[in-house]
């Protein structure tokens, strides 16, 4: 399942199969961007972080891919599970300036047995 | 692992009462972060701290307010309390003045009535 292109709300993905969740990042002097995972009634929790002088980073079952020509972001992750099922965000942050870490619209995911 | 602490876990208040929100940081961490997430909404930033002194300030209101302390807890006093101010307020520390990853807490769930 993908949330292609533009960022999509909700994601509903089989069980097993790959999942890709789309971001938009707003800021260019961003460099420093992080994957969180949310499930309900509990904190943000980090999943997989990547540098502006990266493009790919690959986690456990976990990837993330950056494009900072179009200021895009993606996450992709293996043979989804139902414990993958939660709300993901795409946050970024500055380097040696601002002291905050901006989120974008949340995506929930939903794994079909 | 110690995590981030943040106590109570549930806060419920009337309109124009005052709450105090308190979280202790992973050991070793030099910034503290607040978030407000209201339903179905991302993370909003408010406030941070860097090693006790007041770093980036985001969308706080002006009847909140908090600081860190020389143990390097941090509370978030909120006062005149109103019915929108009903969310979850995370916590959040991280080193190396916010270019690590954000570790957050579990939250404390703010009901205004």
């Amino acid at each position: 399942g993908e949330s292609v292109g533009l960022h999509l709300p909700t994601l509903s993905v089989q069980e097993g199969d790959n999942s890709i969740i789309n971001c938009a990042y707003s800021n260019s002097a961003s460099d420093y961007f992080i994957w969180y995972k949310q499930e309900s009634g509990k904190g943000p929790q980090f999943i997989i972080d990547i540098r502006s002088n990266m493009d790919k980073r690959q986690g456990q079952r976990v990837t993330v891919l950056l494009n900072k020509t179009v200021k895009h972001l993606s996450l992709q992750i293996a043979a989804t599970q139902p414990g993958d099922s939660a709300v993901y965000f795409c946050a970024e942050n500055r380097h040696g300036g601002d002291y905050k870490l901006s989120f974008g619209a949340g995506t929930t995911v939903t794994v079909r047995a | 692992a110690a995590g981030v602490i943040q106590s109570p876990r549930h806060l419920i208040k009337e309109k124009r009462e005052t709450a105090t929100l308190k979280c202790y940081p992973i050991p070793r961490h030099d910034t503290v972060y607040w978030y407000q997430q209201g339903p179905g909404q991302d993370p909003q930033f408010l406030i941070s701290f860097y090693e006790k002194m007041q770093s980036d300030k985001g969308s706080i209101p002006d009847r909140f307010s908090a600081q860190q302390f020389s143990d390097y807890h941090s509370e978030l006093n909120m006062s005149s309390l109103e019915l929108g101010d009903s969310a979850l307020y995370f916590c959040a520390s991280s080193r190396d003045r916010g270019s690590s990853p954000l570790h957050f807490g579990n939250g404390t769930r703010l009901t205004v009535t």
